[in-house]
């Protein structure tokens, strides 16, 4: 069975350009979430994909916005990026939405600088 | 809302000695509650998880969490902390309706010295 796995695994950026994070959920997973870990914090959640419709958002501004696939895989996608963006970008999959578990990919660093 | 609190950035501890790290939480209805555990440049590992069966919960790698709803509080304990232990602990409360994101503390990094 294939975990969560994301690409890339680093990334460094310029101020202002835009990014797309990818992650695969684990096989038979049809729920998808991102979070956002900066330096030295705790994951914060960003929103969740479910049979490819966004279901749920934390508090962070449209320029944060994703995509789901109907093999369940998912994009992130972060416009006009800011040096606060500098994080490690965690995406957790589930077998079903309200499952209580999540699983977790290993991350993509991001720099923006 | 919901929050979770974890007291003290950093524990450290040596080898063979217990290990308590604290988490309270803050929810107004009956909470999932976790314990992940990440390593340096990795994602999160899942260590336990409360879902309202026994109230103590036993993990991996020799730990386990009491749930204490007196208390709200979901301490994490090892009874001998072993050098591989040391790593980044992340506590985490869910609601139970709805896409259950997750919630998580600010994180408590153990160290272990020989």
């Amino acid at each position: 069975e294939t975990g969560v796995t994301q690409s890339p695994t680093h990334l460094i950026k310029t101020r202002g350009q835009q990014v797309t994070l990818r992650c695969s959920s684990q096989s038979g997973h049809n729920t998808v979430s991102w979070y956002q870990q900066a330096l030295g914090q705790g994951p914060q959640f960003i929103f969740q994909y479910y049979r490819e419709e966004e279901n749920g958002r934390g508090n962070f501004p449209p320029r944060f916005s994703g995509l789901q696939f109907p093999n369940y895989s998912s994009e992130l996608n972060v416009n006009a990026l800011e040096l606060d963006d500098s994080a490690l970008y965690l995406c957790a999959s589930s077998p079903r939405q309200g499952y209580t578990e999540a699983f977790f990919g290993q991350g993509t660093r991001l720099t923006v600088v | 809302a919901q929050s979770v609190t974890q007291l003290g950035s950093h524990v450290s501890v040596s080898e063979g000695a217990l290990v308590l790290l604290r988490c309270n939480y803050s929810s107004s209805v009956p909470p999932y509650l976790f314990w992940y555990v990440q390593y340096p440049n990795q994602g999160l590992q899942l260590l336990l998880k409360y879902t309202s069966a026994a109230t103590l919960v036993k993990g991996i790698n020799g730990f386990e969490a009491e749930f204490k709803k007196s208390e709200t509080s979901f301490h994490l304990t090892k009874p001998s902390a072993h050098m591989s232990d040391a790593a980044e602990y992340f506590c985490a409360v869910s609601d139970r309706g709805g896409y259950n994101k997750l919630i998580f503390g600010a994180g408590t990094r153990l160290a272990v010295h020989p």
